[in-house]
Order: C-alpha cells, then structure tokens, then sequence
C-alpha cells in the first residue's frame, strides 16, 4: 500500500501528558498537510511542509503544539500538556508539487481523559 | 477568511432516489475536491474540479463546479446503501499562481440511503 499512512490510528491519554503522532506521506510528495477534525464538522488546517520546511501554521495551532519534518519525508505532530479540548481525530495529507488534489491517511483518533 | 457552506447537513433517502449536495461560497476557489469519509476513517478523494463550469462523472455521481469557481454541486443517481458517508467539498485558492496550499473544508453531509 503505497498511501498516506499515519500512526498511531488512536490514542488515550490523561489530560497534562504529551502526545506525538506521525504520519508517513505518499513517497514522491513534496507538500505535506496536518488538519483536525472534530465530531460532525469538515477538517481544519493546523500547518503544512513544502520538504521540510514549514510554509504556514494556523491560529488553531498554540503554542502546545509543534510540527516537524526534518528530513522532508514523515512527520511528527507533537502536542505537549493536552487538555481535553485537544480530543479530535488528527489528519495528515499529502500532495504532489505543484499539486492542489490532497490525499489523507486514516488519521490518528486523540481521547484526552 | 474564506468559507464554505454545505448543504443539507443530513440526508436521508431510500435506495433508488436522486440526490444533490451543495457547496458555496463568496470566495473563488481556483480548484474544488470532493471527498467521501467513513467514520474513524480519513476522507477518500473522489474528485478534483479545476475549470468554471466543469462536469465530471463518477459512474453514478456528477460532480460540477460554477462558472464562477465560487460554488459546486454533487449529484447522486439511484442512491443505493453503499453511498452512506460523509461527503465533504473543499477549496482550494491561489495568489499570483502560486497555491495557498491549505484546503478549506465545508461541514459535511451526512447521507444516509436506507434500502
């Protein structure tokens, strides 16, 4: 399977720990996408990566939260102290370049108990 | 802040009726995805609209986007039980030819085709 895949597909976790999920895009896609999505609602951008540099972030995106892809292949959304408010499922896409068509992986399910 | 608006948010049909979805905006779009979602599941692309006026057709989904790039519909004929899920449309915009990158996302439909 060669699509966007993203790991962990669901995590618990107690409110005040840190959480880190990674996503692996499709191998020839420069640009990379994080959105979230909470129950009964479209996806919102959080930030994407043009190789591994970091083009835009979203207002959605605080200061607890911090996205990386450092060698320009997968990357990892951290989220540090989570608060409840942060239980949502966590997508990542990937297109080609020059490309607007985005692919999603399954995405990563948050739970903050 | 650019926006779109899906309508309706539920739809509930018997196997065998038409159905379309609606997504609009004020703002242009210089192009317009139409993805599927199951739940727990991120959403599949279905189609990407580019050109004012476009048509495609997906076997039994037509999707079109406006002559102004600022709306699109998707249309399902003979719905059967298979075609449940979530439909979201999302835009994408552009300045000077070079793309924002980020999708705008309606809210979603919510179908539901009864057999």
């Amino acid at each position: 399977d060669t699509g966007v895949s993203q790991n962990p597909r669901h995590k618990i976790t107690k409110r005040g720990q840190n959480v880190t999920f990674r996503c692996d895009p499709i191998s020839e896609h420069n640009r990379l996408y994080w959105y979230r999505q909470t129950l009964g609602q479209g996806p919102e951008f959080l930030t994407y990566f043009q190789n591994e540099a970091q083009l835009e972030k979203s207002r959605l995106l605080s200061d607890r939260f911090s996205a990386e892809r450092p060698k320009g292949s997968f990357s990892t959304l951290e989220i540090q102290r989570t608060e409840q408010g942060d239980s949502a499922m966590y997508l990542c896409a990937s297109s080609l370049p020059r490309q607007e068509t985005q692919y999603f992986g399954p995405g990563t399910r948050l739970l903050v108990l | 802040t650019q926006l779109l608006e899906q309508s309706p948010q539920f739809l509930s049909i018997q196997e065998g009726e038409n159905l379309t979805v609606y997504c609009n905006s004020s703002s242009v779009f210089s192009s317009l995805q139409w993805y599927r979602q199951e739940p727990g599941e991120g959403p599949v692309l279905l189609v990407t609209v580019v050109t004012g006026g476009e048509v495609k057709k997906l076997k039994r989904l037509t999707f079109q986007f406006g002559d102004a790039r600022k709306d699109s519909s998707l249309h399902i004929t003979a719905a059967q039980p298979g075609d449940t899920g979530l439909y979201l449309c999302a835009g994408a915009a552009r300045a000077g030819g070079t793309s924002y990158g980020k999708l705008t996302f309606g809210q979603g439909t919510i179908l539901t085709v009864h057999p």
